[in-house]
């Protein structure tokens, strides 16, 4: 069974820090891996998705990258701002089905 | 993209009663999908909802705890059977499939 790991747990920043968050997939049979954000009574909201094929993906701040051959991505945050403080999660697709496995996510806080 | 409503925004109830949560979409979608997160856990997929068919349920869960109606291709409910404080969780209904989720924005759960 697909397991997705998120390290770490929780990270706190000084505004204007870039920084990366981690993600890990045991089984590499994916067809698209997406981040995440999810803040509280708001429910989640799409960051960036990669296809299997890709390499990496961008959108404005965010640049996340996926290595499937061994199991990792990465979401990278330039230039982090006090609105960005929230729970990140990344996904993985298995390839032929329509669930989504998720991580447990980390919790980012950005101080001012 | 897709608008998702869902009710009760949270709810605190007592052992043993039942709570249905509400999920309204803007647009006609063929599956909707209910996650469950519990505390300090990630996304847990409990079904998948198609109108006109009985739900697909994972692994762990079953109909006669976790009863889903799907009258029609906009509106499904998720019934939450005979509650425990094991119950306790956040619950998601999402619309879409592998390129893209859209999530409600989740029905925090409390079971005294």
């Amino acid at each position: 069974k697909q397991e997705v790991t998120q390290i770490p747990a929780a990270l706190s920043v000084p505004e204007g820090e870039n920084l990366v968050l981690n993600c890990s997939f045991t089984d590499s049979a994916i067809y698209n891996l997406q981040w995440f954000r999810q803040d509280p009574g708001k429910g989640l909201t799409s960051l960036l998705l990669i296809q299997s094929s890709q390499r990496e993906q961008t959108s404005g701040r965010l640049n996340a990258s996926l290595d499937k051959s061994s199991g990792r991505s990465t979401l990278y945050i330039a230039a982090s701002q006090p609105g960005d403080s929230a729970t990140y999660l990344c996904a993985v697709t298995e390839t032929g089905a329509n669930n989504l496995f998720f991580g447990t996510g980390t919790r980012l806080t950005v101080i001012p | 993209s897709a608008v998702i409503s869902q009710k009760p925004s949270r709810d605190i109830c007592q052992r043993g009663t039942s709570l249905t949560i509400q999920c309204q979409v803007d647009s006609q979608v063929t599956m909707m999908f209910w996650y469950r997160q519990q505390p300090g856990q990630s996304l847990t997929l409990i079904a998948t909802a198609n109108q006109g068919s009985e739900a697909t349920y994972e692994s762990g869960f079953v109909i006669d705890k976790f009863p889903i109606s799907r009258p029609n291709l906009t509106f499904s409910t998720l019934t939450v059977s005979n509650m425990s404080p094991e119950d306790s969780s956040i619950y998601l209904c999402s619309v879409g499939g592998r390129e893209k989720l859209f999530f409600g924005s989740g029905t925090q759960l409390s079971v005294l």
